[in-house]
């Protein structure tokens, strides 16, 4: 079964609107959890790593205040679109390794997210 | 920075066919490897996890290796079928860091 639970997985909304997704490890702590962003047709582009207990690490490119990442827990990591607009549509996924580095990294199922 | 690249990009079989998948990386200090499968519009699913002292890895009818220092790993594919139909992607860990590959898009044709 599903080791890392994603919610919600699609979400259609108007623009302007800010919008949360939830990302569980289930059975397991997760200290570390990362979120991606996927274009059609394209390969997942790592945004974050987000950190229980600290600040998020952003990679290059990616606006913090755009995406706001909360990793309030062992086990429960958010990402908050802020002010969503046409441009943010994407498939959004976070994972979490189980485990230190050489353990396998679990997906959630991804959401699907639509600005009108 | 890692680069992952992987090669075709896009590849079409009739049933039955064994296959390869490419996948090539730039920086040999890595964790591990994993290959995953995406369905359209769906997340990612594990399929096999080599790590960076194994050399290959199997489960049923697929078969990952690694090369860490000519910086490729394959996924070998046995006996094809439609309902292996996917994108395929490999991931290489650096540090703590994950990086994908461009994918290849399968379809085996019944």
């Amino acid at each position: 079964g599903a080791v890392v639970s994603q919610h919600p997985s699609w979400v259609i909304c108007k623009s302007g609107t800010s919008v949360k997704i939830e990302c569980r490890s289930l059975d397991f702590q997760a200290t570390t959890m990362f979120w991606y962003r996927q274009f059609p047709k394209q390969s997942l582009m790592l945004m974050a790593t987000s950190n229980e207990g600290s600040k998020a690490t952003y990679e290059q490119g990616v606006e913090k205040d755009k995406f706001l990442i909360n990793h309030a827990s062992l086990t429960l990591s958010t990402l908050t679109v802020t002010s969503a607009h046409p441009e943010d549509s994407s498939f959004y996924i976070c994972s979490a390794p189980m485990g230190g580095a050489y353990q396998p990294q679990h997906f959630g199922d991804g959401t699907r997210l639509s600005i009108l | 920075k890692q680069e992952v690249t992987q090669i075709p990009a896009a590849l079409s079989v009739p049933e039955g066919e064994n296959l390869v998948l490419n996948c090539s990386f730039t920086d040999s200090a890595i964790y591990n490897l994993q290959w995953f499968r995406q369905d359209p519009g769906k997340g990612l699913t594990s399929l096999l996890l080599i790590q960076s002292s194994q050399r290959e890895q199997t489960s049923g009818r697929l078969n990952a290796s690694l090369d860490k220092s000519s910086g490729r790993s394959t996924l070998y594919i046995a006996a094809s079928q439609p309902g292996d139909s996917a994108t395929y992607l490999c991931a290489v860990r650096t540090g703590n860091q994950f990086y994908f590959g461009t994918g290849t898009s399968l379809t085996v044709i019944p």
